[in-house]
């Protein structure tokens, strides 16, 4: 079964450093999501991209973060710098179309120290 | 505000028993969705619901779009289904998350 890759799986990093993450969605999802869950809390939206164009990046920091998709496959999401409230996990998600439902990856749990 | 709540925040059962999570929202939508996050923070897809109800297993979920509340029932629980339960939202445009119910099934 067709699944989201994530990578790495899990970073350390000390603050100030830059970080980047990468998604590989599921082959022929048009939507591709990158959200921010801090622990016991819900995934926050960061970046909502449809193909290669940016949908939604309202909550993205945009003074630190990043996110592209530039053939509207995988996509990168990079901090810098990175600040010790950005510890969290990182998940991406790609759903097909508005009907469907999302695919979440395994994410990447950022620890800054 | 949250756009969508969830009830309760933490739920402890014990093997066997009937569960029910419940979640309502204040935004109009095109679908609700429940998701079940592993301690591992990997997140898998149940149901995705615009009206009714949809079975799967030992999972039911429904959905009250005029009063804007969907339960999760979980019927003969299992250890395994300890994880955390996330409801979510989609308006058309964009998902709004609940902060999730973490249940605990004890043998």
């Amino acid at each position: 079964e067709a699944e989201v890759a994530q990578s790495p799986r899990y970073k350390i990093t000390e603050k100030s450093q830059a970080v980047a993450f990468w998604c590989d969605p599921i082959s022929g999802h048009a939507t591709l999501y990158w959200y921010r869950q801090i622990l016991g809390q819900g995934p926050e939206l960061l970046v909502q991209f449809q193909d290669e164009s940016v949908v939604d990046d309202s909550q993205l920091p945009k003074d630190r973060f990043s996110a592209e998709r530039l053939k509207g496959v995988d996509s990168t999401l990079k901090i810098q710098p990175a600040e010790l409230g950005d510890s969290a996990m990182y998940l991406c998600a790609s759903r097909w179309g508005a009907l469907d439902t999302q695919y979440f990856g395994p994410g990447t749990r950022l620890t800054v120290l | 505000k949250n756009e969508v709540e969830q009830s309760p925040q933490n739920l402890t059962a014990q093997e066997g028993e009937f569960i029910t999570i419940n979640c309502s929202y204040s935004v109009g939508i095109s679908a609700l969705h429940w998701l079940q996050q592993h301690p591992g923070g990997g997140i898998v897809s149940l149901f995705m619901l615009s009206s009714g109800k949809k079975k799967h297993g030992r999972l039911i979920a429904t959905i009250n779009i005029q009063e804007k509340h969907s339960s999760l029932h979980i019927t003969a629980s299992h250890p395994r289904d300890s994880a955390v339960y996330i409801c979510a939202v989609h308006t058309g445009n964009q998902f709004y998350f609940g902060t999730g119910t973490s249940l605990t099934v004890i043998p």
